[in-house]
This record gives C-alpha cells, sequence and structure tokens, in this order.
C-alpha cells in the first residue's frame, strides 16, 4: 500500500539550533515528493518538492531535503531554525493520478 | 498574483442548519478539490471535480456535496452539520495536463457548529 510515514508527531528544538523532520514514504512506483508547512488557522503552503535530478532539494525559508530512494526517505532540514519556524509540517507524495498523499504531520515548536 | 481564494475564513453554525463554504480560483486550473482537516491530523480528502466531472472519495458522508458552476468557483455544501463536522476545510486546485499534479491551497475556512 502507498503511504507516507512521519516518524515524529512533535520535534522541540531551541532557537538557532539545526533540526531534522523525518519522512519515509512507500510506493511501488516513481514518486514525486513534498514538504508542506501550515501555519495556525491557515491553509497549506509548499516549502520545496522533489520530482527528478538531484536528490538535494533546496526550498523556502531556508529549508532543505535529501531524497534517498534506497531508504525511501525524504526528510526535512533547517540548520538554524527561527521562532517564526513553529508550524506543522507535512510529507507528501503524488502516486499518480489525483490523490495526493500526506503523512500524519509533525508539530516543529521552536522554543527561545 | 493567481491564487486560490476561500470565504469566509471563519464560519459559525448551528447543530442542523445548512452552511455553503466558498473557494475560488485564479490559476484557470481544470481540478479542485475539497479536504477536510481536523486539528493535527493530515488533510483529508473529501471530493474533487476534473472539470465538470465530480469525483466522490467512497468515504465521504453524504452529508458533504459540491458544485462548480464554473471553472473558477467551487462550493462546499454541508446539508446537516454535526458537531462532528467541525474542522478546517481546505480548497486545492491543480492543472490535470501538467506533468505532476501539483496542489495549491487556500488559507482555509475554519467550521465551527454549536
Amino acid at each position: 500500500a502507498q503511504s507516507v510515514t512521519q516518524l515524529d508527531s512533535q520535534v522541540p528544538v531551541f532557537e538557532e539550533a539545526p533540526v531534522e523532520l523525518r519522512c519515509n514514504y512507500s510506493s511501488s512506483v516513481s514518486v514525486y515528493l513534498f514538504w508542506y508547512v501550515q501555519y495556525p488557522n491557515q491553509g497549506l503552503q509548499l516549502l520545496l518538492k522533489y520530482l527528478s535530478g538531484s536528490t538535494l532539494v533546496k526550498g523556502i525559508n531556508g529549508f532543505e531535503a535529501e531524497f534517498n530512494k534506497s531508504q525511501t526517505s525524504f526528510h526535512l532540514r533547517k540548520p538554524s531554525v527561527h521562532i517564526s519556524d513553529t508550524a506543522e509540517y507535512f510529507c507528501a507524495f503524488l502516486p499518480g493520478g489525483f490523490k495526493t498523499i500526506f503523512g500524519a504531520g509533525t508539530r516543529l515548536f521552536v522554543k527561545a | 498574483d493567481a491564487m486560490v481564494i476561500q470565504n469566509p475564513r471563519y464560519q459559525v453554525t448551528q447543530f442542523g442548519k445548512p452552511v455553503t463554504l466558498s473557494c475560488s480560483q485564479t490559476l484557470n486550473h481544470n481540478v479542485m478539490y475539497w479536504y477536510q482537516q481536523k486539528s493535527s491530523q493530515a488533510p483529508k480528502l473529501l471530493f474533487h471535480y476534473y472539470d465538470k466531472d465530480f469525483n466522490n472519495e467512497a468515504d465521504t458522508p453524504d452529508n458533504f456535496q459540491s458544485r462548480r458552476p464554473n471553472t473558477s468557483f467551487c462550493f462546499l455544501d454541508i446539508r446537516s452539520p454535526g458537531l462532528g463536522d467541525a474542522a478546517m476545510y481546505l480548497c486545492a486546485t491543480s492543472e490535470a495536463s501538467a506533468s505532476y499534479n501539483e496542489q495549491f491551497f487556500g488559507p482555509g475556512t475554519r467550521l465551527t457548529v454549536l
């Protein structure tokens, strides 16, 4: 079955520390992979996407992610977080057709 | 700027009183989606329109209906809202002819049921 697993439901981190949000996917076909951010009471905003090519993808707000086909992972990283990065982060992939498979989300909480 | 717009951003309704949520887009995409998102959960697809073709997810309750009168607008109708329907409702669009079906999301409407 096609699925996305976000391994951490919550990640607390101090401001200016690095962070990694983990995502694993399960699919038997080629996938397009995405990370979205959702601030309180707002919609989903695209952070970055992997379609093909370079496995290291850079996105907005200083985030980057690395696609690892052998480990079926697409972990999101930021070298130094800010208070304003506190939000919910969703990993997702497009297996084809009109369906988007979302992970359950990871709540990033940045502490001063 | 091309965008997905949802109105209202916050909607309060009474138990059992029909409510309609609105979504419009300036992207001219041919696919529009409605998602329900409950607190601390991933968005759950309710249905989507591909042009005029309506596609309902198998587990979407009959209480939820949708209309797409033209390319730009799509409505979500909840015929008899229950307390369990309180959630954030997200509209999204995509272009089916694109090489991948990236979805663009609106800001959402938070529905409260009293």
